[in-house]
């Protein structure tokens, strides 16, 4: 099975600020990879999916990009409701899997 | 809207077997794909398998492989999920999602259900 990683496992930030968080996967994945958001006892929401496509209804200060085996989501400009934790997801060959998630916070 | 249910908590002992549905509505079930994932009290979600609506067919992590069978039943539009010899470490929330119908991406989320393995 492919393995993803997530860094960081968590960060801190301001109101404003641009969030950056990096999935790799241990294997080519095309623009298989999809990025989801969770908040506490909540089931995750999709936000991107195929790398780079943002899902209708959105906020466009989310985006994604990559391909291959390295996958970047990106916050533009984080607001309050944007505490949650992200994770990444590939498919592949049939199978899914999940990245260990980012974890984000308010400084 | 488009909708998934889930039923209720659970409440199993170690050796046992719980069965899992998820009731669609608002969209083609038979044109979907349903995933099931879990996850435990304050931990990451976990990718358990799914299943290709229309044609039946299934694929699953390997580390469920042995002890889960995702089934679906298209005249009620449910989706289930059983997972056999249960122990303590399942004990978590298991969730089943639909993808979108354009991509690979779980766009529509159940509730949820909690499965409490105790003896």
């Amino acid at each position: 099975d492919i393995q993803m990683t997530q860094s960081p496992s968590s960060l801190s930030a301001s109101v404003g600020d641009r969030v950056t968080i990096t999935c790799q996967a241990s294997q080519d994945i095309t623009n298989y990879l999809n990025w989801y958001q969770q908040k506490p006892g909540k089931a995750p929401k999709l936000l991107i999916y195929d790398a780079s496509n943002v899902e209708t209804g959105v906020p466009s200060r989310f985006s994604g990009s990559g391909s291959g085996t390295d996958f970047t989501f990106t916050i533009s400009s984080l607001q309050p409701e944007d505490i949650a934790t992200y994770y990444c997801q590939q498919y592949d060959n049939l199978l899914f899997t999940f990245g260990p998630g980012t974890k984000v916070e308010i400084k | 809207q488009m909708q998934l249910v889930q039923s209720g908590p659970e409440v199993k002992k170690p050796g046992t077997s719980v069965k899992v549905s998820c009731k669609a509505s608002g969209f083609s079930f038979t044109s979907s794909a349903m995933q099931w994932v879990r996850q435990a009290r304050g931990q990451r979600l976990e990718w358990i398998g799914w299943i290709v609506v229309g044609s039946g067919n299934t694929n699953y992590a390997q580390k469920f492989q042995k002890r889960v069978t995702i089934t679906r039943d298209m005249s009620t539009s449910t989706a289930y999920m059983e997972l056999s010899s249960l122990r303590s470490e399942d004990t978590a929330v298991y969730y089943c999602a639909a993808l979108s119908g354009y991509s690979y991406g779980y766009k529509y989320w159940g509730q949820g259900t909690l499965v409490t393995v105790s003896s």
